[in-house]
């Protein structure tokens, strides 16, 4: 099935402790991309990769760290997490050619730090 | 990137027709108009894309007027669980990936 896999689903952490949040899609996509969703501020991205060693910063990059070290992979790294980052985030993923955001959305994390 | 407006709420009853009209004043050439569905705790899911005149697939319909200064989705006869927050996006078409941004959306609540 082709899809896009969220690693884990729910997470609970502590301020400054390093995590990663993983996103892996099986459908040879070039194009991957993080959002994180507020209550009242719809999906903001965080940051986008056209292929394999090209990332961008989405509108809300600070203090968020990504690498796209292969096609499928497009991990989320918080390396000092604060509450502030507390939030629902998505993974998206899409074939360039195929029109512009024909995305296919990753079930979700939601990430609670205190 | 095109600024998007949308309602940010709307209500409708079961088996009625819902618009949902998005306003694109800054649209480019080379822009898509893009819908996206989300309901609550999942990622949003794709609806339908255009770029002018008319688009149907088996979910809804997509209008553009001849200006492209906005858009509008149209659900036909719906359920209780076309309960969704609906994205109105506008970018650029193929190859133009950049910055995405989706915005608050339109929430829709269908009453029985």
């Amino acid at each position: 099935e082709a899809q896009v896999t969220q690693n884990p689903r729910y997470l609970i952490t502590v301020t400054g402790k390093k995590l990663t949040v993983t996103c892996s899609q099986n459908m040879n996509h070039e194009y991957m991309s993080w959002y994180r969703q507020d209550p009242g501020l719809g999906l903001r991205q965080i940051y986008y990769s056209m292929n394999v060693e090209v990332t961008d910063k989405g509108d809300v990059p600070e203090g968020y760290k990504v690498s796209r070290k292969e096609k499928r992979n497009f991990p989320l790294i918080l390396e000092s997490p604060s509450p502030n980052q507390t939030s629902l985030y998505f993974c998206a993923s899409t074939q360039t050619d195929r029109g512009p955001y024909g995305y296919t959305f990753g079930s979700g994390t939601r990430l609670t730090v205190v | 990137l095109a600024k998007t407006t949308q309602p940010i709420s709307m209500d409708s009853y079961e088996g009625q027709e819902v618009n949902i009209t998005c306003s694109h004043n800054n649209i480019a050439t080379n822009d898509y108009i893009t819908w996206y569905q989300q309901f609550p705790s999942q990622g949003p899911r794709f609806i339908i894309q255009g770029y002018k005149t008319k688009v149907t697939n088996e979910v809804a319909s997509l209008f553009i007027p001849a200006d492209r200064k906005s858009s509008t989705l149209s659900l036909p006869r719906v359920s209780l669980s076309d309960t969704a927050v609906y994205y109105c996006l506008v970018g650029e078409g193929s190859g133009g990936y950049q910055k995405v941004t989706f915005g608050t959306g339109t929430k829709l609540q269908v009453i029985p």
